[in-house]
């Protein structure tokens, strides 16, 4: 259980076309989806905290406007890189948490597999 | 704000031996929860073990194991019988018991390597 799908794995394109990557929870719900980003041989920094039928919530210095998030059902959530430039090339990853549990807290976020992009 | 240190970048090791990873974190909070994360070539982060700071007992997993000092804020991982698929980026991350903010803050990683 609590497998976390991401498609595509892998996009490259055309600086200034916007590319959507979507994150999946196969066999839960996810009330909530956060979206990271992680350069080469470093940690993974969050951008953003999207919680179903709200809007999503963006880390200090995250674009609203770059990076668009949406989580229209319990099991997706999606990232839309708008008008994409080299410098937005980088991994992307996706966790989900199970929805909340009465007296349940500290739920482990579970993660995609990643989606490497490239802009050129 | 949360931080977490990770003071060893690279750690290599034989086959079979036992390494311990260092973490420590830093927080005014009572109530929080503490994970190893590892991240193997495929880059899939994949959890390895978690602690709530409100048990004493040290969680286990198989060959992985923690030594969870609260007062000293520090969260080490140890892994026994070390084996090739071993070989991975480790992550320690700390998540606060806040209900709505439940964000992960990760250290910067220790890159492991188990040498056949």
């Amino acid at each position: 259980g609590a497998v976390v799908s991401q498609h595509p794995s892998w996009v490259i394109c055309k600086s200034g076309t916007s590319v959507k990557i979507e994150c999946r929870s196969l066999d839960f719900q996810a009330t909530t989806m956060f979206w990271y980003r992680q350069f080469p041989k470093q940690s993974l920094m969050l951008m953003a905290t999207s919680n179903e039928g709200s809007k999503a919530t963006y880390e200090q210095g995250v674009e609203k406007d770059k990076f668009l998030i949406n989580h229209a059902s319990l099991t997706l959530s999606t990232l839309t890189v708008t008008s994409a430039h080299p410098e937005d090339s980088s991994f992307y990853i996706c966790s989900a948490r199970r929805g909340m549990v009465a007296g349940w807290r500290g739920e482990t976020q579970y993660f995609g597999p990643g989606t490497r992009l490239l802009v050129l | 704000a949360q931080t977490v240190t990770q003071s060893q970048p690279e750690m290599s090791v034989q086959e079979a031996e036992t390494v311990t990873l260092s973490c420590t974190y830093d927080t005014s909070e009572n109530n929080y929860y503490l994970f190893w994360y590892k991240q193997p070539p495929s880059r899939q982060m994949i959890l390895v073990i978690r602690q709530e700071a409100y048990k004493q007992q040290n969680a286990t997993e198989n060959r992985f194991s923690v030594n969870f000092q609260k007062a000293a804020k520090s969260f080490s991982l140890k892994i026994s019988d070390s084996q090739l698929g071993d070989t991975a980026m480790y992550f320690c991350a700390f998540m606060m018991d806040n209900f709505g903010n439940e964000k992960l803050t990760f250290g910067t990683g220790t890159r492991l390597t188990i040498i056949p």
